[in-house]
């Protein structure tokens, strides 16, 4: 069964901690997104990589940190550096790069108090 | 930077009636793609559109792409509960494909 996989769906931390988020996917897609949506917005781009082992900056990349040390794998870890962690991360794949639709992850809630 | 602005960003209608959201680019796109969010879902592709003037329909769905390529339209006809969820459209800078330009989405409610 294809798909992306997020892990957990609900996850809570303490301020000040650093929390990793998980994506996988096995539909052998080389182009992947960290994605951030906050009530009643839009989905703001953290990071993307065109390619295992090559990532770029998003709109929002500051206190966020990514790997693609596998073509699966994609994982977010929001650092004690993000001012404001608490939100709905979103994890999404293409087959690449641009015009290609994306496909998302369930998504994980992230709570920082 | 640039922009996809979509309105309205709340639309409240009553089962059987339409349904209609815009989405308008600061720039030319080479793309626009719509997504659709149900309430504490992820977004779902619904279609993407490529050509200058585009008509794709699906069902009681109907989608346009601008003669210009700077914006683009969505129209459900006949709203049914099941249409409840936050509509999104995303393009493709037509000189930049690299990322999706993304409009805030329009939430819509259906009375049933």
């Amino acid at each position: 069964d294809g798909g992306i996989t997020q892990s957990p769906k609900y996850l809570f931390r303490k301020e000040g901690q650093n929390v990793t988020l998980s994506c996988e996917q096995n539909l052998n897609h080389d182009a992947m997104y960290w994605y951030r949506q906050d009530p009643g917005q839009g989905l703001r781009l953290i990071y993307y990589s065109q390619i295992v082992n090559d990532f770029q900056k998003g709109d929002i990349a500051e206190g966020y940190s990514v790997s693609r040390e596998k073509k699966e794998s994609f994982p977010l870890t929001v650092t004690s550096a993000q001012k404001n962690p608490t939100a709905f991360y979103l994890c999404a794949s293409s087959i690449v790069v641009g015009n290609t639709e994306a496909f998302f992850g369930q998504g994980t809630r992230l709570t920082v108090v | 930077g640039q922009q996809v602005m979509q309105i309205p960003q709340y639309q409240h209608v009553q089962e059987g009636e339409d349904f209609t959201t815009y989405c308008n680019s600061s720039t030319t796109l080479s793309n626009i793609q719509w997504y659709k969010q149900r309430p504490g879902g992820h977004p779902v592709f619904l279609i993407q559109l490529v050509k200058s003037g585009e008509v794709k329909k699906q069902k009681r769905l109907t989608f346009q792409f601008g003669e210009a390529k700077k914006n683009s339209s969505l129209h459900i006809t006949a709203t049914q509960t099941t249409d409840v969820g936050t509509y999104f459209c995303a393009g493709h800078n037509a000189g930049n494909n690299r990322k999706l330009i993304w409009g805030l989405g329009t939430s819509l409610a259906v009375n049933p």
